[in-house]
């Protein structure tokens, strides 16, 4: 059965850092691109980043580029985001998934909120 | 950038009838090389991650209901959900995975007349 788990979201202050990972099981995780989506509360999904699955590759929504950082550690089936320079319009509901879009598996998410 | 634009923002069926959802990108999704749209469905029903339906436009995930079908190719797709159950209940939302940034749409609200 895959499996996706996020962990790392939590309460940080604007211009905070957070790092987020996402441990994976169940499917061979070294030969798919991975995803990071977010959800704002209340509103629709947004692509955020991913990254190919050698990790020679990723790209970025243009409001975190330069901000966040996508990564991956196959040997560990485990990927991150680190993310720096947080906004309150960065607080969300931060959802792994595999694929580089037509998404079939979801984590559960983890909240990220950005409050003083 | 590939925006991708849904019709409409909310809908409601009454049970058994038809539901559809219209998705407008802005580029072709049409891939010459494989012919093949790269446009996926998704539905998100409360307090839960969203589920893949569809995927290139037409093929229906493993454990899909069959009733859930999406048509179209090039800017245009529809999804047709054909007699609403109950349980279909959610947000329906458009992505365009041709090329980055994998934009979804806003998002359709689905709900019972």
């Amino acid at each position: 059965e895959v499996q996706l788990v996020e962990s790392g979201g939590g309460l940080v202050q604007p211009g905070g850092s957070l790092r987020l990972s996402c441990a994976a099981s169940g499917f061979t995780f070294s030969s798919y691109w991975m995803s990071w989506v977010r959800q704002a509360p209340g509103k629709g999904l947004e692509w955020v980043a991913n990254i190919k699955q050698d990790g020679s590759d990723k790209y970025y929504v243009d409001s975190v580029r330069g901000r966040f950082t996508i990564s991956r550690d196959n040997a560990k089936n485990s990927l991150y985001l680190q993310m720096n320079g947080l906004r309150a319009e960065d607080m969300a509901m931060y959802y792994c998934a595999t694929g580089f879009g037509s998404h079939g598996h979801w984590g559960q998410g983890t909240l990220v909120t950005v409050s003083s | 950038d590939i925006v991708m634009t849904q019709s409409p923002d909310s809908l409601a069926v009454s049970l058994g009838e038809r539901a559809t959802i219209n998705c407008k990108s802005s580029q072709s999704l049409l891939s010459s090389s494989d012919n093949k749209n790269y446009l996926a469905w998704y539905q998100q029903k409360t307090g839960q991650p969203p589920r893949l339906l569809i995927y290139w436009a037409s093929t229906r995930e493993s454990g899909v209901p069959d009733r859930f079908s999406g048509s179209g190719s090039g800017t245009d797709f529809t999804l047709t959900i054909s007699g609403l159950q109950a349980e279909d209940v959610a947000v329906y939302y458009c992505q365009q995975h041709y090329n980055a940034p994998p934009a979804f749409g806003q998002g359709t609200r689905v709900g019972i007349e």
